[in-house]
């Protein structure tokens, strides 16, 4: 099974609608982040989250929200969707100690907002 | 300034020939690693390796290593014994500091011919 999984993995939405991506760990980390892959673009940190109560934004933030429901749940809200929010997300987690702390990554959700 | 830099075109090379993959970052703080993952065509995000910046030795993991020129400020991925299964695009990555973020440099595709 998966150590990071994210639901769901595909998604068309209409602009105006509100969305939920859900991303949940089994790996026991602390950290978690939501990125946002545009072709050419690389990954772009959306939001971080280093403990239940530890939220930070990150570097294209508007128009997005997220929510640490537990150290094992991490989720991703758009408010009101717009199709330059068009993308692929990847939920991923990292742990607090010493040394390299790679981030592992969720499959990724291929989100379309029409 | 960029952080993470990659700027080759898109990369070909023969099947069991080595391939090198460039990588040059840009930071001021004394303490930061450098990650390459690799991003198959399936999409999900693998780890490949990593390297801090206080490591002595150029990391290596099985056909992969890092060619870590401090001093210009580079974090070639050499990948050597190319096989048909690496063809992906590959990533740069790098934390600064304690701070777990990772910043993404654009990608680099590579593609292995027969």
């Amino acid at each position: 099974d998966a150590d990071v999984t994210q639901t769901p993995r595909n998604r068309i939405t209409k602009t105006g609608k509100r969305i939920m991506l859900e991303c949940s760990q089994t790996k026991g980390h602390d950290r978690m982040y939501w990125y946002r892959q545009d072709p050419g673009l690389g990954l772009r940190l959306i939001y971080y989250s280093f403990d239940v109560k530890d939220i930070n934004k990150g570097e294209i933030s508007d128009g997005y929200s997220v929510s640490r429901q537990a150290q094992a749940k991490f989720s991703l809200s758009l408010e009101s969707a717009i199709p330059n929010q068009t993308a692929l997300y990847f939920c991923a987690t990292s742990i607090s100690l010493a040394g390299r702390n790679e981030q592992y990554f969720g499959p990724g959700t291929r989100l379309t907002v029409t | 300034a960029q952080k993470i830099t990659q700027t080759q075109p898109g990369m070909f090379v023969q099947e069991k020939e080595a391939v090198t993959l460039d990588c040059t970052y840009d930071t001021s703080d004394p303490s930061y690693g450098l990650f390459w993952y690799k991003q198959p065509s399936s999409g999900e995000m693998i780890f490949l390796i990593y390297q801090g910046s206080y490591d002595q030795q150029n990391a290596t993991e099985g056909r992969y290593s890092l060619n870590f020129q401090k001093a210009r400020k580079s974090a070639n991925l050499v990948i050597s014994a190319s096989q048909l299964g690496d063809s992906a695009m590959y990533f740069c990555a790098m934390r600064e500091g304690a701070n777990s973020k990772l910043t993404f440099g654009k990608g680099i595709t590579l593609s292995v011919r027969p």
